[in-house]
């Protein structure tokens, strides 16, 4: 399973851009690339995927380089409500056979301030 | 469409004691995965079922098993409690198709504690 790395905690201000970087090295070629945002006391909530290139939605964009080793979530404009811990995981879910074999890291404690 | 749902939301325990938690998966997902959050531990995989079947399992004693019935609903079982499983144990299904699915929908979660 690849291991991620993450910033443990970062901090920024309302209106501000925030971009979380996500160390993955050993990125197989199968895995995805998935965000997640957690509140305190609720369970994980799907942000953003990707497998390469940019992937954007409507909450936040992600990027991912060539060699697919690293990743970044970008939130836009972030506000007090996006206080919470963002996980980047790499693996996959396979429909057939492998399952769910996901692993959380230890996340981001994002903290946005007025 | 439903979320995930998950029962008890709250559970006090002593040690010793076995405990059950429930996990009703959305309409139409096979797959449901179970994990345990703790401060120190963060959010570590327990064992996913996919129709009926444990598929992946985790680095966890033997106390802690679970199963999945017919209907995808599944249930968590911790025997003999310890201290050290208080926690936060999250439920999450996903649907499973032919391709990949990509994405998880968590639960509220049942939080245990155990005295």
């Amino acid at each position: 399973l690849a291991k991620t790395t993450q910033p443990i905690s970062m901090d920024s201000y309302e209106g501000q851009e925030v971009n979380i970087t996500c160390s993955h090295n050993n990125i197989a070629t199968n895995d995805y690339i998935t965000w997640y945002q957690q509140f305190p006391s609720q369970g994980p909530r799907f942000i953003i995927q990707g497998y390469k290139t940019k992937v954007t939605n409507e909450v936040a964009s992600l990027f991912i380089p060539a060699d697919r080793k690293s990743s970044t979530l970008s939130l836009p404009r972030v506000s007090l409500s996006d206080t919470a811990v963002y996980y980047c995981l790499v693996g996959d879910i396979e429909g057939t056979g492998g399952g769910n074999k996901l692993t959380f890291g230890t996340g981001t404690q994002l903290k946005v301030e007025l | 469409k439903a979320g995930v749902t998950q029962t008890p939301r709250y559970l006090i325990k002593t040690r010793g004691q076995q405990v059950t938690l429930s996990c009703s998966p959305i309409s139409g997902h096979r797959s449901v995965s179970w994990y345990q959050q703790t401060p120190g531990q963060g959010l570590q995989f327990l064992f996913e079922y996919f129709s009926e079947t444990q598929r992946n399992k985790g680095n966890f004693p033997g106390r802690f098993s679970g199963r999945q019935f017919s209907n995808s609903r599944s249930e968590m079982n911790v025997s003999t409690l310890e201290l050290g499983d208080s926690a936060l144990y999250l439920c999450a299904s996903s649907r499973l198709t032919s391709g990949r699915a990509l994405e998880q929908f968590f639960g509220p979660g049942t939080r245990l504690t155990v005295l």
